[in-house]
């Protein structure tokens, strides 16, 4: 059963625009919300994260939104260049473990 | 910079062997975990430990076993490999504590169960 959710699976967005990925969860004792990067054969990296007190982060061209409300938030990357090509995934931290769950993962093309 | 080195790229075994998939960190993290990558499945944890000796189950543990001998290096095992292990694992590392604190991944070692 997985606890984030996150859409669409597979996304194709021209160079210059702006691709969203969606994610909702439904633990509300998720501490912390990171978005990771990765790239074809390469480990996922840490992109961006945000924490439930705070409704936007931007960093560059990425920026996150959080709803708590709707349990949901979102990665946008604005100006999208054909560099950001890559799976991403958004997770949600369970404890102060730093134990993360995962989203299923958006394959993100961006064409020339 | 953290390093996090598996010690396969690729592997090939098959139903019934015992699989030992390595893992070591640089950067003297107290945590490890072991996660299985799937399509659509995003990536699942399998285990995880916060110290040596130490280990916690994590969502998927059935049919895996782990060791951490060492602060530095976490092993994961596979008992029987069966083909529904096939798969792409990912081992990662972090702090234990200290706020936010990232978690660092390896490329990954994709292994095929025939």
């Amino acid at each position: 059963q997985q606890q984030v959710k996150q859409s669409p699976q597979s996304l194709i967005v021209q160079k210059g625009g702006i691709s969203i990925i969606n994610c909702a969860y439904e633990n509300t004792a998720f501490d912390y919300f990171p978005w990771y990067q990765q790239f074809p054969g390469k480990g996922p990296a840490l992109l961006i994260a945000i924490r439930p007190d705070v409704s936007e982060k931007k960093e560059g061209r990425f920026t996150i939104s959080f709803n708590k409300s709707a349990k949901q938030f979102s990665l946008h990357i604005m100006d999208s260049q054909p560099g950001d090509s890559a799976t991403y995934f958004c997770a949600a931290r369970r404890d102060a473990g730093n134990m993360l769950t995962f989203g299923g993962g958006t394959r993100l093309m961006v064409k020339p | 910079d953290v390093k996090v080195t598996q010690s396969s790229r690729y592997l090939v075994k098959r139903t019934g062997e015992k699989v030992f998939l390595e893992c070591v960190q640089d950067m003297d993290h107290e945590n490890m975990f072991w996660y299985r990558q799937d399509p659509g499945l995003g990536l699942r944890l399998i285990y995880f430990s916060y110290d040596v000796k130490m280990k916690e189950k994590g969502d998927i543990p059935e049919g895996y076993s782990v060791s951490r001998e060492k602060k530095e290096r976490f092993s994961l095992i596979l008992e029987s490999a069966s083909t529904n292990q096939t798969s792409m694992y990912l081992c990662a590392s972090s702090y234990l504590t200290g706020g936010n604190q990232p978690q660092h991944f390896g490329d990954g070692t994709r292994l095929s169960i025939l």
